[in-house]
Order: C-alpha cells, then structure tokens, then sequence
C-alpha cells in the first residue's frame, strides 16, 4: 500500500479483555515500531522489529503486552487482561532501513478504550 | 523520562504570522526530527536535520540544530489555518543495535486564527 496501514482504528473493550492491534507497514520497509500516546503527550516507544526480530523491546509496559512480526512484514500488538490505564492511541511506524538518516513513517492509529 | 522536549507548549497566532517552535535535548544525538500531528492521531514526518548541519529548509518551514546547546528550532512563516496541528521534535539516539531510536516530547499545540 501507500502508506502505514492500522486496523481497528478504533477498538473499545472491557477491563480484563484480551486485544490485538493490527500494522500494515510500507511494503519492504525491514524496521517497523510500535508507540503508544496518552492524551496531550507525544509517542512513547514500546518496541521496535528488524525484520522478524524484536531488536528492541525495552518500552513495553509489561509482561501483559506482547508484539509479533512473524513474516518480517505485518505486525500485532497483543495486550492481555486490559486495564483502564491501557486507553491511548497505539501507533506504528516503519522505516525502509536501520541507522542513522532513515525518517519514520507514521500509520493514522488505533484508538483504544478500556472501559 | 522524555528526551525532546517542546517550547511553548501552545502558541496561538494569526494567519500570515511566524511560528516559531523550540525544542530541546538531554543527549547526544545522530539526527533530530521534526513531525506534525492532526487531531491526535498519525503524525506526518516534516524535516530531518542531521546532526552536522545547523539549518534545513524544506517550502516555509526552517529548522535549526545547535548541538552545542542541545536545542533545535522549527520556523513556519506565513503561518495558514491549515497549519494547526501539535508539533513534535524527535531527537534520535543510534542505538548499540545500530538504529534510529525516537524519543518524542509532549509537543507544542500550534493554532493559527484566519
């Protein structure tokens, strides 16, 4: 596709639900990541992939969330027993290479509520 | 803790004026990045200035790095209503598994009044 693709771009669930979130990035963009924003805050990484592989996953908030890259391409954002603090927008990012000069490439979101 | 972190936090302004936004670092950094965000939701990456330039422009926007005092400046001149959005700075840390780990402030909330 053109673009950073996410589905549900809105997920409402109840305290204790399991949900996954959905990234498509540019196709053959190797890097892809994972942020998460709280109302009137910027991004905060949880994880970044190269290729399949979790390089990074040092901003997962804990053990309850989870990220797969199976195929080196579609992501998901797995988060078990949801809690009301969960509520944000998750978003993802690819980028074509690693290293120092590659920009980041923004998908429009997934909206979460943990009601 | 957040590693940019953005100058005024709103700025309110009139069509045809300048905006200017800052935004400021804790670390060393390989390159510094500009992005914009409507309404909360996917940000579009606007510039990216690296770390041995000291200016970049890119239509009515310019950017300034000054490594020396950790700090970059976004200029948009002759501001429109479609420039309202929130506006992040991203300074990047090459990380030791060699890539470009953004690390985002809270943003400044840019409203231009036609």
């Amino acid at each position: 596709g053109a673009g950073v693709s996410q589905t549900p771009s809105n997920k409402v669930t109840e305290k204790g639900k399991y949900v996954e979130l959905r990234c498509d990035p540019i196709s053959g963009h190797t890097a892809l990541y994972w942020y998460r924003q709280s109302l009137g805050q910027g991004p905060e990484f949880l994880i970044y992939f190269q290729g399949t592989g979790a390089a990074d996953d040092s901003g997962l908030p804990n053990d309850r969330f989870f990220a797969v890259r199976p195929e080196g391409s579609v992501s998901t954002l797995k988060i078990q027993r949801t809690e009301r603090g969960d509520s944000a927008v998750y978003l993802c990012a690819s980028s074509y290479l690693t290293g120092r000069y590659n920009e980041q490439f923004f998908g429009p979101g997934t909206r979460l509520t943990v009601l | 803790s957040q590693q940019g972190e953005e100058d005024p936090q709103a700025l309110s302004i009139q069509e045809g004026e300048n905006a200017t936004m800052n935004c400021s670092y804790k670390t060393s950094i390989n390159n510094l990045q500009w992005y914009r965000q409507n309404s909360g939701r996917g940000l579009v990456h606007l510039i990216l200035i690296r770390s041995n330039e000291r200016e970049k422009h890119s239509g009515r926007l310019r950017v300034t790095l000054d490594t020396s005092k950790k700090s970059s400046s976004l200029l948009i001149t002759a501001s429109r209503a479609a420039d309202t959005a929130s506006y992040f700075c991203a300074p990047d840390q090459l990380t030791s598994g060699g890539y470009n780990k953004l690390i985002f402030g809270a943003g400044t909330r840019l409203a231009v009044h036609p």
